[in-house]
């Protein structure tokens, strides 16, 4: 069974810094890419991040770019992301999701998310 | 920028059918999947590949892509159902979400 369990959200004051981790198993980890989504608070789904299976690719919503950082350690089969420069407006429940690719990509696997608040 | 457009929200009846739209300029060319998200839970992946089920979605939910409209469709709609449902496309090689319908059983 596939599982994803994030960690390491909590309360951090504006400009602030955090890193999400999300720790996976019951699937080989290293050969799929990975993602994070956001979900700000009665909001709707934002792509955050994508990290591909070797960390060749990462990529960016324009809304983080600059600020956080994707990683992953296959060897742990665990994925990060590292919030910096943290703003009122990145207040959201962080999901981690598996990704699969087939001419274009979805999401098949989620995690039960970790809250981020932004607030000084 | 690419964008796709679902209705804020959709009503219908028990044992009903309820269609959910997510249109953009251009979706035809990648495919569009959808998920179920019920309040204080995770996102579900209900349809990939425009219409494929994952194992363990029930047969009445159905999708379709007409090349600039994707269309979930609930048959038979049961209260269960009642949640939010996300489109999701793919651009430029990243997952971009519709904003997401409100489907409210009554």
């Amino acid at each position: 069974e596939v599982q994803l369990v994030e960690s390491g959200g909590g309360p951090v004051k504006p400009g602030g810094s955090l890193r999400l981790s999300c720790e996976a198993s019951g699937f080989m980890f290293s050969t799929y890419s990975m993602n994070w989504v956001r979900q700000a608070p009665g909001k709707g789904l934002e792509w955050v991040s994508s990290i591909s299976s070797s960390s060749t690719f990462t990529d960016y919503a324009d809304s983080v770019r600059g600020r956080f950082s994707i990683s992953r350690d296959n060897a742990k089969n665990s994925l990060y992301l590292h919030l910096n420069s943290l703003r009122v407006e990145d207040t959201a429940v962080y999901y981690c999701a598996r990704e699969i690719y087939y001419y274009s990509g979805y999401l098949d696997s989620w995690g039960q998310g970790t809250l981020v608040t932004v607030s000084s | 920028s690419y964008e796709l457009t679902q209705p804020p929200s959709v009503s219908v009846s028990p044992g009903q059918t309820v269609t959910i739209t997510c249109s953009a300029d251009k979706l035809g060319d990648k495919h569009a999947c959808w998920y179920q998200q019920k309040p204080g839970q995770s996102p579900v992946l209900i349809i990939y590949q425009d219409s494929k089920r994952p194992s363990g979605i029930p047969e009445r939910f159905s999708g379709s892509n007409s090349g600039k409209t994707a269309t979930l469709t609930i048959s038979g709609t049961q209260t269960i159902d009642e949640a939010d449902y996300y489109c999701q496309g793919w651009d430029r090689n990243t997952v971009v979400f519709g904003g997401g319908t409100k489907l409210t059983v009554l």
